[in-house]
Protein backbone atom coordinates (compact mmCIF):
# COMPACT_ATOMS: atom_id res chain seq x y z
CA UNK A 1 0.00 0.00 0.00
CA UNK A 2 2.20 2.99 -1.36
CA UNK A 3 0.18 6.07 -0.02
CA UNK A 4 1.75 9.14 -0.69
CA UNK A 5 5.12 9.17 -2.64
CA UNK A 6 7.31 11.98 -3.28
CA UNK A 7 10.18 11.82 -5.50
CA UNK A 8 13.23 12.71 -5.35
CA UNK A 9 14.01 12.55 -2.04
CA UNK A 10 16.93 14.65 -2.21
CA UNK A 11 18.09 17.10 -4.55
CA UNK A 12 20.70 19.79 -4.93
CA UNK A 13 19.99 22.75 -7.51
CA UNK A 14 22.01 26.07 -8.31
CA UNK A 15 20.25 29.57 -8.13
CA UNK A 16 17.92 29.78 -11.50
CA UNK A 17 17.71 26.19 -12.12
CA UNK A 18 14.49 24.81 -12.77
CA UNK A 19 12.53 21.44 -11.15
CA UNK A 20 9.33 19.59 -10.36
CA UNK A 21 9.03 18.05 -7.17
CA UNK A 22 7.13 14.93 -8.08
CA UNK A 23 4.00 13.66 -5.95
CA UNK A 24 1.12 10.54 -6.46
CA UNK A 25 -0.81 9.28 -4.31
CA UNK A 26 -2.96 5.50 -4.83
CA UNK A 27 -6.09 6.33 -2.17
CA UNK A 28 -7.95 8.25 -5.07
CA UNK A 29 -8.15 11.54 -2.38
CA UNK A 30 -9.36 14.33 -4.00
CA UNK A 31 -7.78 16.83 -1.69
CA UNK A 32 -3.72 17.17 -2.35
CA UNK A 33 -1.51 20.12 -0.98
CA UNK A 34 2.14 21.07 -0.83
CA UNK A 35 3.66 22.57 2.42
CA UNK A 36 7.52 23.24 3.18
CA UNK A 37 8.92 22.73 6.87
CA UNK A 38 11.25 25.19 7.96
CA UNK A 39 13.13 25.12 11.00
CA UNK A 40 11.25 27.22 14.16
CA UNK A 41 8.26 28.04 10.96
CA UNK A 42 6.21 24.49 11.13
CA UNK A 43 4.77 23.83 8.09
CA UNK A 44 3.47 26.30 5.63
CA UNK A 45 0.94 25.61 2.81
CA UNK A 46 2.11 26.44 -0.46
CA UNK A 47 -0.89 25.49 -2.84
CA UNK A 48 -3.62 22.83 -2.90
CA UNK A 49 -6.15 21.41 -5.29
CA UNK A 50 -9.35 20.00 -4.00
CA UNK A 51 -9.87 18.49 -7.80
CA UNK A 52 -8.15 17.10 -10.88
CA UNK A 53 -8.27 20.77 -12.72
CA UNK A 54 -8.89 23.07 -9.75
CA UNK A 55 -5.59 24.32 -7.72
CA UNK A 56 -6.09 27.60 -5.58
CA UNK A 57 -3.01 29.17 -3.04
CA UNK A 58 -1.70 28.75 0.12
CA UNK A 59 0.09 30.89 2.77
CA UNK A 60 3.42 30.85 0.72
CA UNK A 61 2.66 30.44 -2.67
CA UNK A 62 5.31 32.60 -4.47
CA UNK A 63 7.82 31.07 -6.37
CA UNK A 64 5.81 27.78 -6.95
CA UNK A 65 3.87 26.54 -9.90
CA UNK A 66 1.09 23.43 -9.51
CA UNK A 67 -1.26 21.94 -11.82
CA UNK A 68 -3.27 18.91 -11.26
CA UNK A 69 -4.15 17.06 -14.71
CA UNK A 70 -5.42 13.62 -12.60
CA UNK A 71 -6.39 12.36 -9.09
CA UNK A 72 -3.73 10.60 -8.55
CA UNK A 73 -0.74 12.91 -9.38
CA UNK A 74 0.55 16.77 -7.81
CA UNK A 75 3.18 18.22 -9.20
CA UNK A 76 5.29 21.07 -7.75
CA UNK A 77 7.24 23.27 -10.14
CA UNK A 78 10.26 25.55 -9.00
CA UNK A 79 11.08 27.64 -12.17
CA UNK A 80 13.92 29.80 -11.21
CA UNK A 81 15.25 28.31 -7.43
CA UNK A 82 16.55 30.64 -4.83
CA UNK A 83 18.18 29.66 -1.63
CA UNK A 84 15.13 30.83 0.35
CA UNK A 85 13.79 27.90 -1.50
CA UNK A 86 15.90 25.52 0.42
CA UNK A 87 13.40 23.63 2.78
CA UNK A 88 12.02 20.22 3.13
CA UNK A 89 8.90 19.53 0.88
CA UNK A 90 6.02 17.78 1.68
CA UNK A 91 2.81 16.12 -0.01
CA UNK A 92 -0.20 15.47 1.72
CA UNK A 93 -3.63 14.09 0.39
CA UNK A 94 -6.90 13.57 2.13
CA UNK A 95 -10.21 12.42 1.69
CA UNK A 96 -12.11 15.68 1.51
CA UNK A 97 -9.40 17.83 3.54
CA UNK A 98 -9.37 19.64 6.65
CA UNK A 99 -13.40 18.34 6.90
CA UNK A 100 -12.41 14.80 7.94
CA UNK A 101 -9.36 15.73 9.95
CA UNK A 102 -6.78 13.01 8.39
CA UNK A 103 -4.05 14.39 5.92
CA UNK A 104 -1.81 11.60 4.84
CA UNK A 105 1.94 12.66 4.31
CA UNK A 106 4.95 11.58 1.95
CA UNK A 107 8.28 11.09 3.44
CA UNK A 108 9.17 14.63 1.96
CA UNK A 109 11.82 15.85 -0.19
CA UNK A 110 14.74 17.61 1.03
CA UNK A 111 15.86 20.38 -1.39
CA UNK A 112 19.06 22.69 -1.19
CA UNK A 113 19.68 25.28 -3.58
CA UNK A 114 22.76 27.46 -3.72
CA UNK B 1 -5.01 34.07 8.53
CA UNK B 2 -5.20 31.68 11.38
CA UNK B 3 -2.74 31.12 13.59
CA UNK B 4 -1.85 28.69 15.78
CA UNK B 5 0.81 28.88 18.90
CA UNK B 6 2.47 25.76 20.62
CA UNK B 7 4.09 26.91 23.73
CA UNK B 8 8.04 25.04 24.55
CA UNK B 9 10.04 24.27 21.25
CA UNK B 10 11.50 21.80 23.50
CA UNK B 11 9.73 19.39 25.99
CA UNK B 12 11.79 17.00 28.22
CA UNK B 13 9.64 14.22 30.30
CA UNK B 14 10.97 11.66 32.61
CA UNK B 15 9.39 8.23 31.15
CA UNK B 16 6.19 7.12 32.64
CA UNK B 17 5.73 10.81 33.80
CA UNK B 18 2.71 13.21 32.13
CA UNK B 19 3.07 14.28 28.99
CA UNK B 20 1.75 17.77 28.50
CA UNK B 21 1.99 19.86 25.46
CA UNK B 22 -0.02 22.93 25.00
CA UNK B 23 -1.68 24.70 21.96
CA UNK B 24 -3.29 27.55 21.28
CA UNK B 25 -5.41 28.98 18.44
CA UNK B 26 -6.54 32.23 17.10
CA UNK B 27 -9.87 31.99 15.16
CA UNK B 28 -13.14 33.94 15.25
CA UNK B 29 -15.45 30.99 13.97
CA UNK B 30 -15.51 27.37 15.77
CA UNK B 31 -12.20 25.32 14.38
CA UNK B 32 -11.76 22.31 13.17
CA UNK B 33 -8.36 21.52 15.32
CA UNK B 34 -5.85 18.06 14.88
CA UNK B 35 -2.54 17.43 16.42
CA UNK B 36 -0.02 15.50 14.13
CA UNK B 37 3.66 13.46 15.26
CA UNK B 38 6.55 13.34 12.75
CA UNK B 39 9.24 10.69 13.38
CA UNK B 40 12.94 11.39 12.19
CA UNK B 41 12.87 11.64 8.61
CA UNK B 42 9.25 10.98 8.35
CA UNK B 43 6.16 13.21 7.35
CA UNK B 44 3.65 13.62 9.72
CA UNK B 45 0.51 11.37 10.96
CA UNK B 46 -2.69 12.15 12.39
CA UNK B 47 -2.85 11.77 16.26
CA UNK B 48 -6.06 13.01 17.22
CA UNK B 49 -8.77 15.31 15.90
CA UNK B 50 -11.57 17.85 17.19
CA UNK B 51 -14.76 18.91 14.53
CA UNK B 52 -17.39 18.70 16.54
CA UNK B 53 -19.32 17.05 19.69
CA UNK B 54 -17.15 15.88 22.27
CA UNK B 55 -14.35 17.95 23.36
CA UNK B 56 -12.38 15.78 24.89
CA UNK B 57 -10.96 13.87 22.18
CA UNK B 58 -8.58 10.51 22.03
CA UNK B 59 -5.91 9.60 19.26
CA UNK B 60 -3.38 6.65 18.93
CA UNK B 61 -0.74 5.78 21.39
CA UNK B 62 -3.13 6.83 24.15
CA UNK B 63 -3.09 10.54 23.64
CA UNK B 64 -5.79 12.82 24.47
CA UNK B 65 -6.87 16.45 23.67
CA UNK B 66 -8.99 18.78 25.22
CA UNK B 67 -10.94 21.60 22.89
CA UNK B 68 -11.53 24.60 25.52
CA UNK B 69 -13.42 27.22 23.25
CA UNK B 70 -12.65 30.03 26.29
CA UNK B 71 -9.25 29.35 26.56
CA UNK B 72 -8.65 29.11 22.61
CA UNK B 73 -7.04 25.78 23.76
CA UNK B 74 -6.29 22.40 22.49
CA UNK B 75 -3.55 20.93 24.62
CA UNK B 76 -2.33 17.55 24.02
CA UNK B 77 -1.89 14.92 26.83
CA UNK B 78 -0.58 11.57 27.51
CA UNK B 79 -0.92 9.96 31.44
CA UNK B 80 2.77 8.04 30.83
CA UNK B 81 5.69 8.87 28.82
CA UNK B 82 7.05 5.84 26.87
CA UNK B 83 10.63 6.31 24.95
CA UNK B 84 8.62 5.74 21.71
CA UNK B 85 6.68 8.88 22.47
CA UNK B 86 9.99 10.63 21.59
CA UNK B 87 9.13 12.79 18.38
CA UNK B 88 7.30 16.54 17.08
CA UNK B 89 4.59 17.02 17.76
CA UNK B 90 2.17 19.86 15.68
CA UNK B 91 -0.70 21.30 16.82
CA UNK B 92 -2.85 22.33 13.48
CA UNK B 93 -6.24 24.10 12.53
CA UNK B 94 -7.74 23.93 9.39
CA UNK B 95 -10.24 26.82 7.96
CA UNK B 96 -13.88 26.79 8.26
CA UNK B 97 -13.75 24.61 3.86
CA UNK B 98 -11.25 22.61 5.29
CA UNK B 99 -8.91 23.47 2.89
CA UNK B 100 -6.17 25.33 4.58
CA UNK B 101 -4.13 23.80 7.14
CA UNK B 102 -2.45 25.85 9.59
CA UNK B 103 0.21 24.72 11.84
CA UNK B 104 2.17 25.27 14.60
CA UNK B 105 5.72 25.49 15.03
CA UNK B 106 6.26 22.04 16.67
CA UNK B 107 7.01 20.84 19.75
CA UNK B 108 10.06 18.53 20.15
CA UNK B 109 9.27 15.97 22.88
CA UNK B 110 12.10 13.63 24.99
CA UNK B 111 11.69 10.80 26.89
CA UNK B 112 14.31 10.35 29.50
CA UNK B 113 14.55 6.67 30.84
Amino acid sequence: NAGVTQTPKFQVLKTGQSMTLQCAQDMNHEYMSWYRQDPGMGLRLIHYSVGAGITDQGEVPNGYNVSRSTTEDFPLRLLSAAPSQTSVYFCASGGTGGKTGELFFGEGSRLTVL
Amino acid sequence: AQSVTQLGSHVSVSEGALVLLRCNYSSSVPPYLFWYVQYPNQGLQLLLKYTTGATLVKGINGFEAEFKKSETSFHLTKPSAHMSDAAEYFCAVSDWSGNQFYFGTGTSLTVIP
